[in-house]
């Protein structure tokens, strides 16, 4: 069973609400994740959060807006989606540092659709 | 440009038969390779890595892989295929001088056991 959880598991939200994807882990890891999956398709990197702090945003819209309240939670706010934003929304965490091959382990994920 | 590529879409295999993923990579110096896994609407887990050390690495549910330095090569094998083993498998890679956070993805391999 992952460590890493995430809430909800299933979100259908119209184009004008606003929502927020919550996610927990309790590995004690010290680097969190977004990705966006598509069916079918290789996850691909939405932000990384290094000690609490945003490290990496690859070119996300702001429609998405990601927060990391302390270590252990990371949530992503969702305002003004598009339909073509539709996906599986997954986190993961990781030992941010050293020569070790981090290994990222992620959740289960979200099954966002957008209407 | 760094590549990881996984050159069968699908494989196909019998119970009880062995199996190969394939999975090549062109990426600088010497990587971190990964393999994960996706059964159907769940998130991705972690199945094994290769950091450093023997070239043979062993993981969960009686996966191994092989790392080829000269081929840049990491197939996934397993000696006797399970039905349960059906599943979509993505392998990766982390260039050792690069980000500790992201990883290059290959397109993933639908594996299907059949009875």
């Amino acid at each position: 069973d992952t460590e890493v959880t995430q809430t909800p598991k299933h979100l259908v939200m119209g184009m004008t609400n606003k929502k927020s994807l919550k996610c927990e882990q309790h590995m004690g890891h010290r680097a969190m994740y977004w990705y966006k999956q598509k069916a079918k398709k290789p996850p691909e990197l939405m932000f990384v959060y290094s000690y609490e702090k945003l490290s990496i945003n690859e070119s996300v819209p702001s429609r998405f807006s990601p927060e990391c309240p302390n270590s252990s939670l990371l949530n992503l706010h969702l305002h003004a989606l598009q339909p073509e934003d539709s996906a599986l929304y997954l986190c993961a965490s990781s030992h941010p540092t050293g020569d070790s091959g981090n290994t990222i382990y992620f959740g289960e994920g979200s099954w966002l659709t957008v209407v | 440009a760094q590549s990881v590529a996984q050159p069968e879409d699908q494989v196909n295999v019998a119970e009880g038969n062995p199996l190969t993923v394939k999975c090549t990579y062109s990426v600088s110096g010497n990587p971190y390779l990964f393999w994960y896994v996706q059964y159907p609407n769940r998130g991705l887990q972690f199945l094994l890595k290769y950091i450093t050390g023997d070239n043979l690495v062993k993981g969960s549910y009686g996966f191994e892989a092989e790392f080829n330095k000269s081929q840049t090569s990491f197939h996934l094998k397993k000696p006797s295929a399970l039905v349960s083993d059906s599943a979509l498998y993505f392998c990766a890679v982390r260039d050792r001088g690069g980000s500790n956070y992201q990883l290059i993805w290959g397109a993933g391999t639908k594996l299907i056991i059949k009875p």
